[in-house]
């Protein structure tokens, strides 16, 4: 069965601060996608990384997924209020998304 | 509208009594999925249909659960005898694109349902 863990399952940060979320597997994924999830919607896509070492940029939001394509990380820079919400990644199992644990992220003012 | 429809939005119900929930993929998309979300947690895959093909009913957790996608359209997923554990958001969501080796989909979201078992 394949898993992915994120860490941490909750942040809570001033605007402003600079933040890093992890995915982790022991498996290996053909590619890796991130979403974003606000309260009483659905997940929206942010990035699909392909490539093991990929670096994605977008705006403030940095997507790395690891060379062994097992594990994946997302790095915001100055975070917004606007960030807030419930960060997901997912990982391309066969015919399915596998998706992660979650981590839910706070941003104050 | 040009997205993934559900209904009902919220649905409050009594322990063993049967619900149905309802998803309007997006037209065209040929996958769709189902995903319960317990509160605050991650995505736990239900079920996934693609065209014509027997639907992956590898997520269902018991034989009280069941759903059906007429053609690529109109997907229900049945919920019998309801528990209490059964509360949650029902997510569904659609995809354009059949799975394939080394290829990826982006997956569109319904608003979900949240259901309530009392």
């Amino acid at each position: 069965t394949q898993l992915l863990e994120q860490s941490p399952q909750f942040l809570s940060i001033q605007e402003g601060e600079n933040l890093t979320v992890y995915c982790n597997s022991s498996s290996v994924f053909s590619s890796l996608q991130w979403y974003r999830q606000e309260p009483g919607e659905g997940p929206v896509l942010l990035v699909t990384v392909v490539t093991g070492g990929e670096v994605k940029k977008l705006k403030r939001l940095t997507f790395q997924f690891g060379d062994a394509r097992k594990d994946s990380s997302l790095h915001i820079t100055a975070a917004q209020t606007g960030d807030t919400g419930l960060y997901l990644c997912a990982g391309q199992g066969f015919q399915k998304l596998v998706f992660g644990t979650g981590t839910r992220l706070l941003v104050s003012p | 509208g040009a997205g993934v429809s559900q209904s009902p939005s919220n649905k409050v119900t009594e322990k063993g009594k049967d619900v149905e929930l309802r998803c309007d993929p997006i037209s065209g998309h040929t996958a769709l999925y189902w995903y319960r979300q317990r509160l605050g947690q991650g995505l736990e895959f239900l079920i996934y249909f693609q065209g014509n093909s027997a639907p992956d009913k590898s997520g269902l957790p018991s034989d009280r659960f069941s759903a059906e996608r007429t053609g690529e359209s109109v997907s229900t997923l049945t919920i019998q005898r309801t528990q209490q554990e059964d509360s949650a958001v029902y997510l569904c969501a659609s995809s354009n694109r059949a799975w394939s080796s080394g290829s990826y989909n982006e997956q569109f979201f319904g608003p979900g349902t949240r259901l309530t078992v009392l």
